[in-house]
C-alpha cells in the first residue's frame, strides 16, 4: 500500500496569514494527490485534485503543488471559516490512502 | 444539488452483521463509481470499498475483505454495504462517496453524504 504522511499534525495561524501543509507519499504518485477539508462535524469536501486542480466552487486562497513523491497545499490568506483538519489522499492505486489529516486552528 | 443519503447504520453486537443504504440523487448515479469511507471516532479517513458504475470492478480494503460486500442497483440509484461478522474496530462514521468517473481505476472522491454512525459493542 501507499504511505502518505503529513506534516505538520496540527498548527494554529493568525487571520491573513499563509498556511502551508506538506503530504509526502511512499512510493511516488505522479500528480494522484487530492487534498481534502474537514470542518468540526461534517463530511470532507474535496478541495484540490490531480495535485494542483482547484474544485469547482473552492475559493482561491487555496492551491495546491508537487509531484513524485512531495506535495504542498496552501491557503494564502487563512479565513476564520478555514477552521478545519486537511487530509491529503494519493488516487495512484486501490488502496486509496489518506495522509494522517492536519488540524488548523485559529489564533 | 447532489445528495447523497446515508442509512442503516446501528447498535450491533460483534459477530453480527447490518447493511448499510445510500441513496444518491440530482445526478446520473450509472455515471459513476461509488465508495465507502469511514472514520473511526476522533481518528482520520480509511477506504473501505469501492464499485464501478456497471458493478464491473470492485475493490475492498484488506480490514474488510471477506466480510464486507459492495453492490448498487442502478434502477433505484442506490449504493450498498453488506457488513458480516462485524468487529469492535469496525466501529465509524460510514460516508457514501461519488467517484470522479465511471471506473474504479482511479479514486478521487468528489462528493460525500453525512454518514451514517455503525457501533459494534456488546
Amino acid at each position: 500500500d501507499i504511505q502518505m504522511t503529513q506534516s505538520p499534525s496540527s498548527l494554529s495561524a493568525s487571520v491573513g496569514d499563509r498556511v502551508t501543509i506538506t503530504c509526502r507519499a511512499s512510493p511516488g504518485i505522479v500528480t494522484h494527490l487530492n487534498w481534502y477539508q474537514q470542518k468540526p462535524g461534517k463530511a470532507p469536501k474535496l478541495l484540490i485534485y490531480a495535485a494542483s486542480s482547484l474544485q469547482s466552487g473552492v475559493p482561491s486562497r487555496f492551491s495546491g503543488s508537487g509531484s513524485g513523491t512531495d506535495f504542498t497545499l496552501t491557503i494564502s490568506s487563512l479565513q476564520p471559516e478555514d477552521l478545519a483538519t486537511y487530509y491529503c489522499q494519493q488516487s495512484h492505486s486501490s488502496p486509496w490512502t489518506f495522509g494522517q489529516g492536519t488540524k488548523v486552528g485559529i489564533k | 444539488e447532489v445528495q447523497l443519503v446515508e442509512s442503516g447504520g446501528g447498535l450491533v453486537q460483534p459477530g453480527r452483521s447490518l447493511r448499510l443504504s445510500c441513496a444518491a440523487s440530482a445526478f446520473t448515479f450509472d455515471d459513476y463509481a461509488m465508495h465507502w469511507v469511514r472514520q473511526a471516532p476522533g481518528k482520520g479517513l480509511e477506504w473501505v470499498s469501492g464499485i464501478s458504475w456497471n458493478s464491473g470492478t470492485i475493490g475492498y480494503a484488506d480490514s474488510v475483505k471477506g466480510r464486507f460486500t459492495i453492490s448498487r442497483d442502478n434502477a433505484k440509484n442506490s449504493l450498498y454495504l453488506q457488513m458480516n461478522s462485524l468487529r469492535a474496530e469496525d466501529t465509524a462514521l460510514y460516508y457514501c462517496v461519488k467517484g470522479r468517473d465511471m471506473q474504479l481505476r482511479e479514486g478521487t472522491f468528489v462528493i460525500w453524504g453525512q454518514g451514517t454512525m455503525v457501533t459494534v459493542s456488546s
